[in-house]
């Protein structure tokens, strides 16, 4: 039972460019949607994070979408860098569960110099 | 410094030997998490414990046990019921509260000959 979609699997960037990583959910009731960030070999980090109360969040290069009735969102990163690559994992979770997190399946990012 | 400790960072056992993965935090977290990692199937949540002694089951706990005796620790036995037990195994953890940062430790890789 996969609550969180994640697509695409892998992404190719080049340097500069724009990376788009898209999550679906299917659960009403996940209130918080965070994205990590996860380099090989290491475990994954909070990268950012949204309620459905907004519909954007921004923080530097790292763009947050909410689309609350379609049950998506999506991380956005402008000005994509070699060092951005890695994998990113979108999540959700609802308050009846605690912190407990469902993940998407990942997206491999590699940015190319 | 405060975080999570996994260990050992690399284990190789022989098929049929259980064997017990170790994760230690100083943050004070009520709440710890095991997930298993396999490429392009995300994290799975293994086994987590919002108090001590009390722990309960994630999506695929078939084949591994978990105890919580201290705030402080969570280790993971992998046993020889587990059919495919190869992976990398993340530890995490975080306060019980939703929408709360759950971290990770730089995970334990096992590898089953």
């Amino acid at each position: 039972q996969q609550q969180v979609k994640q697509s695409p699997q892998s992404l190719i960037v080049q340097k500069g460019g724009i990376s788009i990583i898209n999550c679906a959910y299917e659960n009403t009731a996940f209130d918080y949607f965070p994205w990590y960030q996860q380099f090989p070999g290491k475990g994954p980090a909070l990268l950012i994070a949204i309620r459905p109360d907004v519909s954007e969040k921004k923080e530097g290069r790292f763009t947050i979408s909410f689309n609350k009735s379609a049950k998506q969102f999506s991380l956005h990163i402008m000005d994509s860098q070699p060092g951005d690559s890695a994998t990113y994992f979108c999540a959700a979770s609802k308050e009846t569960s605690g912190s407990r997190l469902t993940f998407g399946e990942g997206t491999q990012l590699t940015v190319n110099p | 410094d405060g975080g999570i400790t996994q260990s050992p960072k690399y284990l190789f056992r022989k098929e049929g030997q259980n064997v017990t993965l170790s994760c230690e935090q100083n943050l004070n977290h009520d709440a710890m998490y095991w997930y298993r990692q396999d490429p392009g199937q995300g994290l799975r949540l293994i086994y987590y414990s919002q108090i001590v002694n009390d722990f309960q089951k994630g999506d695929i706990a078939e084949g591994y046990s978990v105890s919580r005796e201290k705030k402080e620790s969570f280790p993971l036995t992998v046993t020889s019921a587990q059919k495919n037990p190869t992976a990398f195994y993340l530890c995490a953890s975080s306060s019980w509260t939703s929408g709360d940062t759950i971290y990770f430790g730089e995970g334990s890789w096992l590898t089953v000959v």
